[in-house]
Parts: C-alpha cells; sequence; structure tokens
C-alpha cells in the first residue's frame, strides 16, 4: 500500500480564518513533507519531518504552521492566509534516507485551497 | 548545484504512436532520478525511478527511462501513447546537500491527439 490520503479536499477560506489540512499515512514512512502547487508549476518544497521532527523549513511564512502529532499524521495549519496563497497543498511522505541514495516520495492527491 | 530542465513545455502526440519526454540533469554525485506524472487534478504518481542498479529503467504503464551519464540524460519514452496518457510529467533529481529534498523540473505537458 503506497496511498497517503489528505483532508479535504478542496477548501475556501477568508483572510481572516483559521483552518487546517490533515496527511495522514500508513506505510511506516518516518519523513514527511508539505508542498505547494500553483498551476502549471512543479511543486515547492514547504517543509519536512523527519522523525517527528521539523528538519526543514523553506522559509515559509509563519501564517503557515506545520505540526506532526505522530509518525502518521502531518497536519497544515492555516491562519490568516493571503489570496496568492491559493494552491494545491501536496502532502508526501518516504522512508528515511539511509544515504543510499534519495528514498521515493509517495504523494497525496492534494488539497486546492482557494482564499478569498 | 543540482538541476534538472525538461527541454519541452509541451508534446503533443497521435494516440498510438511513440512518446518521447526529454531531461537533461546536473549533478555533482551519482544522482538518483525520477520522473513523476500529474493528471489534472490529482497529486503526482511515480512512474519510474533510477538509483544506478540499472540504466535502462522500466516503469508503470508501459513507460521506460534511460539513464545516459556522458549526455546527462534520463529521458522517457513509451513505444504507443494511450489517450489516458494525456498529463503533466516531471523529471525529479535528488538535491546533494540534502537526502530530505528533490529538484523537480519544470513539468512536460503531454497531450494525446485521437
Amino acid at each position: 500500500d503506497t496511498e497517503v490520503t489528505q483532508t479535504p479536499k478542496h477548501l475556501v477560506m477568508g483572510m481572516t480564518n483559521k483552518k487546517s489540512l490533515k496527511c495522514e499515512q500508513h506505510m511506516g514512512h518516518r519523513a514527511m513533507y508539505w508542498y505547494k502547487q500553483k498551476a502549471k508549476k512543479p511543486p515547492e518544497l514547504m517543509f519536512v519531518y523527519s522523525y517527528e521532527k521539523l528538519s526543514i523549513n523553506e522559509s515559509v511564512p509563519s501564517r503557515f504552521s506545520p505540526e506532526c502529532p505522530n509518525s502518521s499524521l502531518l497536519n497544515l495549519h492555516l491562519h490568516a492566509l493571503q489570496p496568492e496563497d491559493s494552491a494545491l497543498y501536496l502532502c508526501a511522505s518516504s522512508q528515511e534516507s539511509t544515504g543510499l541514495g534519495v528514498e521515493t516520495q509517495y504523494f497525496g492527491p492534494g488539497t486546492r485551497l482557494l482564499v478569498l | 548545484a543540482q538541476s534538472v530542465t525538461q527541454l519541452d513545455s509541451h508534446v503533443s502526440v497521435s494516440e498510438g504512436t511513440p512518446v518521447l519526454l526529454r531531461c537533461n540533469y546536473s549533478s555533482s554525485y551519482s544522482p538518483s532520478l525520477f520522473w513523476y506524472v500529474q493528471h489534472p487534478n490529482k497529486g503526482l504518481q511515480l512512474l519510474l525511478k533510477y538509483t544506478s542498479a540499472a540504466t535502462l529503467v522500466k516503469g508503470i504503464n508501459g513507460f521506460e527511462a534511460e539513464f545516459k551519464k556522458s549526455e546527462t540524460s534520463f529521458h522517457l519514452t513509451k513505444p504507443s501513447a494511450h489517450m489516458s496518457d494525456a498529463a503533466e510529467y516531471f523529471c525529479v533529481v535528488s538535491d546533494d546537500s540534502s537526502a530530505s529534498k528533490i529538484i523537480f523540473g519544470s513539468g512536460t505537458r503531454l497531450s494525446i491527439r485521437p
């Protein structure tokens, strides 16, 4: 099973709202990722969690707040977003790298976010 | 620094004809290379992965890619296109600076003519 699930599929929020995106995997992966993808562009890395600890933050604005409650779950808390934050938000997971090459990242279907 | 270049932003082929999506990379070390496909309004699905075990890599749905170190290329091919192959394709290379990072090409949109 190589499935990563994300909820909700679609989300519309105002600039004063607080909402959360959820991601779940049951593959035993210890690395989890958040990406942002704008239309007709490749995904851009936002955050990486390794063994439930934040290991990479790609200078993402603080209105995006990640959380990894356990090894299977990854959340992205959203607050005071701007219209330009509208995008497809993708979650991915992988085995932790053993140093013998990059592990394959498995992606979820994404949450399409619209900020009004 | 690593980079990956997808040479065509859009490729259009007729159903039943061969597909060639071109990708060139730069890497200081022996890279890991991937091809992912993204259908409209969907997430990314792994097509195949190269990790130095064999230069010709077979993937899902009849796709394959050949790693050519001398040409720094990793082109994706399929002998016969299906309508269901219409999608965006991303060539991806490992980032030498971090085992957690991968670098995406800009993508190639594949259209299939009936």
